[in-house]
């Protein structure tokens, strides 16, 4: 059974870079059928998608974000990476990664658990 | 950019037939999904392609999409039903709509 599995510190100073892994437990994630993807969900608040990688590498992030975000992966150690520089108090949120099905309109078949990034000093 | 519009909370009576909307531009040409989200927990996947179950997921979801609106259909609903639900469209990169807390009362 896949599990996808996220972490780094859950406490981060506004300014400073944002750097969570999601480590994927079961199979390639150089695998054609897939992608990856990291999304937020603020406190009381809902889906918020950041952006996502494919296996060729190539990256997608939401506009309003690309200017802070990178996305990364480590096919031999099976884990993606997510950076988000300059940190707000709005940064604040769990933090997900999702596997995305590869089809003609991609959905998240599976998910993390999630991890709770607080942007405080 | 591509949005996707739900009512903020929807309620039913246990046992009722619960219908959850998600509405955007010519939303019937896209594929949409739908994600439960219990409190406290991370998104599970329930329907996908519009009308499709994944693998564990009750016979009571179902879903369909039409011209501007997709709607998400529990028939039967159970206490455990009670959560916050999401479609998803893609354009170009993943849609979320804003979420509907289903309350089971």
């Amino acid at each position: 059974q896949l599990q996808l599995q996220e972490s780094g510190p859950g406490l981060v100073k506004p300014s400073e870079t944002l750097s969570l892994t999601c480590t994927v437990s079961v199979g390639s994630i150089n695998n054609g059928s897939y992608y990856w993807g990291w999304i937020r969900q603020p406190p009381g608040k809902g889906l918020e998608w950041i952006g996502n990688i494919y296996s060729s590498g190539t990256t997608y992030y939401k506009p309003s974000l690309r200017s802070r975000v990178t996305i990364s992966v480590d096919t031999s150690r099976k884990r993606i990476s997510l950076k988000l520089s300059s940190v707000t108090a709005a940064d604040t949120a769990v933090y997900f990664c999702g596997r995305l099905v590869t089809v003609t309109s991609p959905y998240l078949d599976h998910w993390g658990q999630g991890a709770l990034v607080t942007v405080s000093s | 950019s591509y949005e996707l519009t739900q009512p903020p909370s929807v309620s039913v009576s246990p046992g009722q037939t619960a219908s959850i909307p998600c509405s955007g531009d010519k939303l019937g040409d896209k594929y949409v999904s739908w994600y439960q989200q219990r409190s406290g927990q991370s998104p599970v996947l329930v329907i996908y392609q519009d009308t499709k179950r994944p693998s564990g997921i009750p016979e009571r979801f179902s879903g369909s999409n039409s011209g501007n609106t997709a709607t998400l259909t529990i028939s039967g609903t159970q206490a455990m039903d009670e959560a916050d639900y999401y479609c998803q469209a893609w354009d170009s990169s993943v849609v979320f709509g804003g979420g509907t807390k289903l309350t089971v009362l």
